[in-house]
């Protein structure tokens, strides 16, 4: 069964300090995992896309990295801000019958950035 | 219209009672989804859609229907409430690419009573 597994559940750090969450998956076959930031009442929205080539991708204060043999990704947030206060989900996608590309969503991390 | 909205913003329904939560876009996306995200289970796909006249089934699609009459239009119906339906529910759209970043609405807050 394909799954995102994400860790921690939730994290709180102090204003400008960095931190990094955890991604694991099992998803096959594997097309493209995604980190999405979906701040409280609102919809996701796609921070870094990666492919199976690709082991790190930057936007910003975001980079994230991908380790496709062990199935693992992170997220890394360089000098947080309050706005960081959000959800971060990460997304993996895999290619299904058809030609189409079914997403994987990992039940996220709630990260709370205090000043 | 910019991007992809949803309506009605929130609903409070009773139980048994139809329900149809509307989704439109205007990027031309050929593929188009309907999740519900409940509180520490995160966003699960109810069902999906990769062309107009299309759709497939996601990770829960029982109590729930769809339609793909348009490429713009992806409505989800709940043809008898029940409260365990009770839930946010967002649709998106994205290319039918291997790079498909999803876009997002603004979700709908439904409470079946």
């Amino acid at each position: 069964k394909n799954q995102v597994e994400q860790s921690p559940q939730s994290l709180i750090i102090l204003e400008g300090k960095n931190c990094t969450l955890q991604c694991n998956y099992t998803v096959s076959p594997f097309s493209n995992l995604r980190w999405y930031k979906q701040d409280t009442g609102r919809g996701p929205v796609s921070l870094t896309i990666m492919t199976f080539s690709e082991n790190t991708k930057s936007n910003g204060r975001y980079t994230a990295t991908l380790d496709a043999d062990t199935k693992q990704s992170s997220l890394h947030i360089t000098a947080s801000q309050l706005s960081d206060s959000a959800s971060y989900i990460c997304v993996v996608s895999f290619e299904a019958s058809g030609g189409s590309y079914i997403p994987t969503f990992g039940r996220g991390t709630s990260l709370i950035v205090h000043p | 219209i910019a991007g992809i909205t949803q309506a009605p913003t929130s609903q409070i329904l009773a139980a048994g009672r139809r329900m149809t939560l509307r989704c439109t876009q205007d990027m031309r996306h050929n593929a188009m989804y309907w999740y519900r995200q409940d509180l520490g289970l995160g966003l699960r796909l109810i069902h999906y859609s990769n062309t107009a006249g299309t759709t497939g089934k996601g990770e829960v699609p029982d109590g729930y229907s769809v339609s793909r009459a348009n490429t713009d239009d992806f409505p989800l119906t709940l043809a008898s409430a029940v409260p365990s339906q009770t839930s946010v529910y967002f649709c998106a759209s994205s290319t039918a690419s291997m790079y498909n970043e999803q876009f997002f609405g603004p979700g709908t807050r439904l409470t079946v009573l």
